[in-house]
């Protein structure tokens, strides 16, 4: 399809664990973004890519946290050492450059449930 | 600390008739303004955005007001419709700045 896709779209996993969670954005946009919705919660910015770089990481809650883009198109959300508050959805967005960041593109989501 | 709070969780409204969600924030160097709407199991969508040199924006029957001096926006959907029902989130930026900060979303359910 056109959209932006994730993988998986659940994930269930132990504490201590590490997770990989995979965005694939729309094809031609260069703005990549990652937020998480806990519970009752508003979407959390998390981090966001122009191209391969990430000029603004202040929203990884942790060290335990990390991403990465590879070549302007897929992008890696890392978890290491999983902890239960990780729990949440966790939502890719694209968008066709930064002068585009109001109109984002958003995937389905990947439900991550640590237990 | 919750720069961008919708205070209302659900609201329900019959078809035909005007939705009013509303939302306020707290940083007054947000510079853009956004509604995203969120169906069950898909990701948000962009719906409208007005920039903080307006106060009114209107695409078809989505209209968003912004009162800068009390730091609030509404959304307006008229007429609303049963497929307008969603959950429907605010966000904001500040301008040159990538970071969208989003509220806690509103639960709109239209009545037909």
């Amino acid at each position: 399809g056109a959209g932006v896709s994730q993988s998986p779209s659940n994930k269930v996993t132990e504490k201590g664990k590490d997770v990989e969670l995979r965005c694939d954005p729309i094809s031609g946009h260069t703005a990549l973004y990652w937020y998480r919705q806990s519970l009752g919660q508003g979407l959390e910015f998390l981090i966001y890519f122009q191209g391969n770089s990430a000029p603004d990481k202040s929203g990884l809650p942790s060290d335990r946290f990390s991403a990465e883009r590879t070549g302007g198109s897929v992008s890696t959300l890392t978890i290491q050492r999983t902890q239960q508050e990780d729990s949440a959805v966790y939502l890719c967005a694209s968008s066709f450059g930064t002068s585009k960041v109001n109109e984002q593109f958003f995937g389905p989501g990947t439900r991550l449930t640590v237990l | 600390d919750q720069q961008v709070k919708q205070n209302s969780p659900s609201l329900s409204v019959q078809e035909g008739r005007i939705s009013i969600l509303n939302c306020d924030y707290t940083n007054s160097m947000f510079d853009y303004f956004l509604w995203y709407k969120k169906y069950p199991a898909e990701g948000p969508t962009f719906l409208i955005s007005i920039s903080s040199i307006k106060d009114k924006n209107e695409d078809g029957r989505f209209t968003v007001f912004l009162n800068k001096s009390a730091k609030h926006l509404s959304l307006h959907i008229v007429p609303s419709q049963p497929g307008d029902s969603a959950v429907y989130f605010c966000a904001a930026r500040p301008g040159g700045y990538q970071k969208v900060t989003f509220g806690t979303g509103t639960k709109l359910q239209v009545i037909p």
